[in-house]
């Protein structure tokens, strides 16, 4: 199976400043001029939310401010600038191989 | 607006079944891949079974044999039958749309929990 790992485990960042969370695959998860690794995000109480999919492609209605990059093992999601709606738990999970697998989430809260 | 609603979940005993279903509507239902995934009490994520379309199953080996998804097109409804359960299927179990390789959509989940 691949592995996810994510870091870091949680992060504190002020209102308006750029947050950075990574995800690094044991193996590549490329095909075909594609990566695919996908981010979502989760508030309490609620189930997990769409943010990118294929390592850069913002989903429909999600804020700009949410950008991804990445390519084979590593990947970040970026939020640039973070906003205090934005405290969440955030999950990386992969697609290139079954079974498709998540990472362990980074948690943003608000310094 | 896409919307999915899972039900069925509960108190279960280890060894026991339990069946779930996922009443999806918003969509054309019966032309996506759906999947259940569930978030374990660690908040650990885990796929746990599609289906394509045209009703091809897939599963990983944690709960091959033990678990079977179906669908209803007709009715709109996905299932998850779970049977030999085990305490480490304790999760929120949650129906979610995809869309190529991801998850689109999900529901709000329902609670399984396997406890004697």
């Amino acid at each position: 199976d691949i592995v996810l790992t994510q870091s870091p485990a949680s992060l504190a960042v002020s209102l308006g400043q750029r947050a950075t969370i990574s995800c690094r695959a044991s193996e590549s998860v490329d095909s075909y001029g594609n990566s695919f690794m996908h981010w979502y995000q989760q508030k309490p109480g609620q189930p997990p939310k769409l943010l990118i999919y294929r390592a850069s492609n913002l989903e429909s209605g999600i804020p700009a401010r949410f950008s991804g990059s990445g390519s084979r093992t590593d990947f970040t999601l970026t939020i640039n600038p973070v906003e205090a709606d934005d405290v969440a738990t955030y999950y990386c999970q992969q697609s290139n191989e079954d079974p498709y697998t998540f990472g362990g989430g980074t948690k943003l809260e608000i310094k | 607006e896409v919307k999915l609603v899972e039900s069925g979940g509960g108190l279960v005993k280890p060894g026991g079944s339990l069946k779930l279903s996922c009443a999806a509507s918003g969509f054309t239902f019966s032309s996506y891949a759906m999947s259940w995934v569930r978030q374990t009490p660690e908040k650990r994520l885990e796929w746990v079974a599609s289906i394509s379309s045209g009703g091809s199953t897939y599963y990983p080996d944690s709960v091959k044999g033990r678990f079977t998804i179906s669908r209803d097109n007709a009715r709109n409804i996905l299932y998850l039958q779970m049977s030999s359960l085990r305490s480490e299927d304790t999760a929120m179990y949650y129906c979610a749309s995809l869309t190529a390789a991801w998850f689109a959509y999900w529901g709000q989940g329902t609670l399984v929990t396997v406890s004697a």
